[in-house]
């Protein structure tokens, strides 16, 4: 069954430091989605991104936040200058159609310190 | 905005038992689909069940059942035969059916701990 991949599953960073986030979705998809969970709490929107732009962000989503899709296989998250509060797991979800069902990623495990 | 409750943080069964899940939401929409993710240690994102709000029969997926009542904005899960490997965080979450700005996202609830006791 096609998976959306994630990658690193889990990565350590200094405040202040740049951290990339990797997603590769299922390849016929066309929606692609973050989502953050800071742990112990829900899962919370991030951005939407259809058609090679962003279609909808949340408050959390400021200027710190940046996604890009530079090859039309990867889509990425950027985190300019992390935060302590940016420590979260960070999922990745794609579907192909916007009604469509989601399929998420394993999720990448970002600690910030 | 939408909103969606899950009221209990946590919830136990003996194995083989059935129990239910509580979620409730708020919305103007009439249109919007209902899911539950269930989320084990791993804390990978798993797909449960789905709804539509335009279906009035509930989904079924093997032991897992729900009942929804649009009226009432209510969306509970039953597990039936309850199985250790059922163990896991358990995320209610609304969707619309319909977006302008091509966006879908979810809205979770808080979550409900279901532990099973063997």
């Amino acid at each position: 069954e096609p998976e959306v991949t994630q990658t690193p599953s889990h990565q350590v960073t200094q405040m202040g430091q740049e951290v990339i986030l990797r997603c590769v979705p299922i390849s016929n998809h066309l929606y692609f989605y973050w989502y953050r969970q800071i742990l112990g709490q829900k899962v919370e929107f991030l951005v939407s991104f259809y058609n090679n732009e962003i279609s909808e962000k949340s408050e959390i989503f400021d200027d710190q936040f940046s996604v890009e899709r530079p090859d039309g296989s990867n889509f990425t998250l950027k985190i300019r200058s992390t935060k302590l509060e940016d420590s979260a797991m960070y999922f990745c979800a794609s579907s192909v159609f916007g009604r469509g069902g989601y399929t998420f990623g394993s999720g990448t495990r970002l600690t910030v310190v | 905005a939408q909103t969606v409750t899950q009221s209990q943080p946590e919830m136990s069964v003996q194995e083989a038992e059935t129990v239910t899940l509580s979620c409730t939401y708020d919305t103007s929409e009439s249109d919007y689909y209902l899911f539950w993710y269930k989320q084990p240690p791993s804390r990978q994102m798993i797909l449960v069940i789905r709804q539509e709000a335009y279906k009035q029969q509930n989904a079924t997926e093997n032991r897992f059942s729900v009942n929804f009542q649009k009226a009432a904005k209510s969306f509970s899960l039953k597990i039936s035969d309850s199985q250790l490997g059922d163990a896991a965080m358990y995320f209610c979450a609304y969707r619309t059916a319909y977006s302008g700005a091509g966006s879908y996202q979810l809205t979770f609830g808080k979550g409900t701990k279901l532990s099973v006791i063997p």
